[in-house]
């Protein structure tokens, strides 16, 4: 069983268009994430979700949103597709915020065009 | 699946003394691997990798050893520091088609 999974696991697009890159964890837990990872390896955290409370690095573009349909979902949104959000995509989960444990998700690979 | 394992979910060390961080995985195409150094409400930061063709990297205070045989890698940390103190990921990678997994993350705590 895969604890977090993530779909798709590539995303190929225009710019200008919307998409959404879709996370679930079957490992019950209560926090969920979302991290950029840009060409030199470094994980950005862009989101976490923890029981209904969002917190959001400032420094995300209001373009992406992320949406949490239950507790074992966490979707990301992203509007108005620009050449820069070309990147990997990790989703993971925590047993609650702030825990140490996180499984991460096998990324996506978002390219824009 | 979890083709990335971290066994040790903490540690704790004397300062001064050495580290040990211990990852298993299971998927032998892996060919290059890395340790994520993570704080409280950050994302992980890049410390130090590897590639398969090598066993050992070094830089400063921190060394990676890989083996391949036993599908295990592990990160020294000498000395120890408190400022070490953090929760460590190991990250696995298909080089060519960057599917990266993690480990789930040991603590590291060095107490002064």
């Amino acid at each position: 069983d895969t604890a977090v999974s993530q779909t798709p696991k590539y995303l190929v697009t225009q710019m200008g268009n919307d998409k959404s890159i879709k996370c679930e964890q079957n490992l019950g837990h209560d926090t969920m994430y979302w991290y950029k990872q840009d060409s030199k390896k470094f994980l950005k955290i862009m989101f976490s979700y923890n029981n209904k409370e969002l917190i959001i690095n400032e420094t995300v573009p209001n373009r992406f949103s992320p949406k949490s349909p239950d507790k074992a979902h966490l979707n990301l949104h992203i509007n108005s597709l620009e050449l820069g959000d070309s990147a990997v995509y990790f989703c993971a989960s925590s047993p609650r915020l702030g825990a140490d444990t996180q499984y991460f998700g096998p990324g996506t690979r978002l390219t824009v065009l | 699946d979890q083709q990335v394992k971290q066994n040790s979910p903490s540690l704790s060390v004397q300062e001064g003394r050495i580290s040990i961080l211990n990852c298993d995985y299971t998927n032998s195409m892996f060919d290059y691997f890395l340790w994520y150094k993570k704080y409280p409400a950050e994302g992980p930061t890049f410390l130090i990798s590897i590639s398969s063709i090598k066993d050992k990297n070094e830089d400063g205070r921190f060394t990676v050893f890989l083996n391949k045989s036993a599908k295990h890698l592990s990160l020294h940390i000498v000395p120890s520091q408190p400022g070490d103190s953090a929760v460590y990921f190991c990250a696995a990678l298909l080089y060519n088609n960057n599917d990266m997994r993690f480990g789930a993350g040991t603590r590291l705590t060095v107490k002064p």
